[in-house]
């Protein structure tokens, strides 16, 4: 299984601001995916990120809003943009789920937007 | 109508009793489907992959697939407490599509 180490765990941010979300994996992998988890709810896919091309978007979630970087095949980062309390959530990093392969995920960022 | 299904719950089983947990999916040509169990605050951790029809066994789990049915189960045997969490039904095609959960209680 993939180790997945993702920071910062939490952060409180005041609206309007941005926060960068770091997602590093021990080994080299093609996609890597983000998903949001909303008090409450369950995981929705916000981006697949693959290296050396731009990120593919789920319907609902534009790259103005959350934009995200792959430079290599082990890192990638996600940012939350002028943020609004709406904008609470954990923030998840994985790798995996495609095909017939487990997914792996980072353990969270939780963002607190007052 | 929602591409992966699961009863909310809460799920309330007596230590020591069989936990089933149920979940259907949209998506015919799904290929890969899993369960997650999440404690609050922690991120969704695996339990169980299942890929073709039938049951596969992992311990005190056991997931079933009925792929003609579009139905996925977990079967969790001799409950313990520390299974209260909320279990997350997936189904992968490009990427993984995750059921609401459902919040299971074992009542010691």
């Amino acid at each position: 299984s993939a180790v997945i180490s993702q920071k910062p765990s939490r952060d409180i941010c005041q609206r309007g601001t941005s926060l960068t979300i770091q997602c590093q994996v021990d080994s080299q992998v093609t996609m890597m995916f983000w998903y949001r988890q909303q008090p409450g709810q369950s995981l929705t896919l916000i981006a697949t990120a693959n290296q050396g091309s731009e990120a593919t978007y789920e319907s609902g979630f534009v790259i103005d809003k959350f934009p995200i970087s792959r430079p290599n095949l082990t890192f990638s980062t996600l940012t939350v943009s002028n943020m609004s309390p709406e904008d609470s959530s954990i923030y998840l990093c994985s790798v995996g789920g495609t095909g017939n392969t487990e997914a792996f995920f980072g353990q969270g960022t939780r963002l607190t937007v007052v | 109508q929602k591409e992966v299904e699961q009863n909310s719950g809460p799920l309330s089983v007596p230590e020591g009793a069989i936990a089933s947990l149920n979940c259907t999916y949209s998506d015919r040509v799904s290929q890969s489907f899993f369960w997650y169990r999440q404690y609050s605050g922690k991120s969704p951790e695996l339990i169980m992959s299942i890929y073709s029809n039938g049951d596969k066994e992992d311990g005190r789990f056991t997931a079933q697939l009925n792929k003609a049915s579009q139905y996925v189960s977990l079967l969790i045997r001799d409950s313990q407490p520390s299974d209260s969490a909320t279990y997350l039904c997936a189904v992968a095609r490009r990427a993984l599509t995750f059921g609401s959960g459902t919040r299971l209680q074992v009542q010691p």
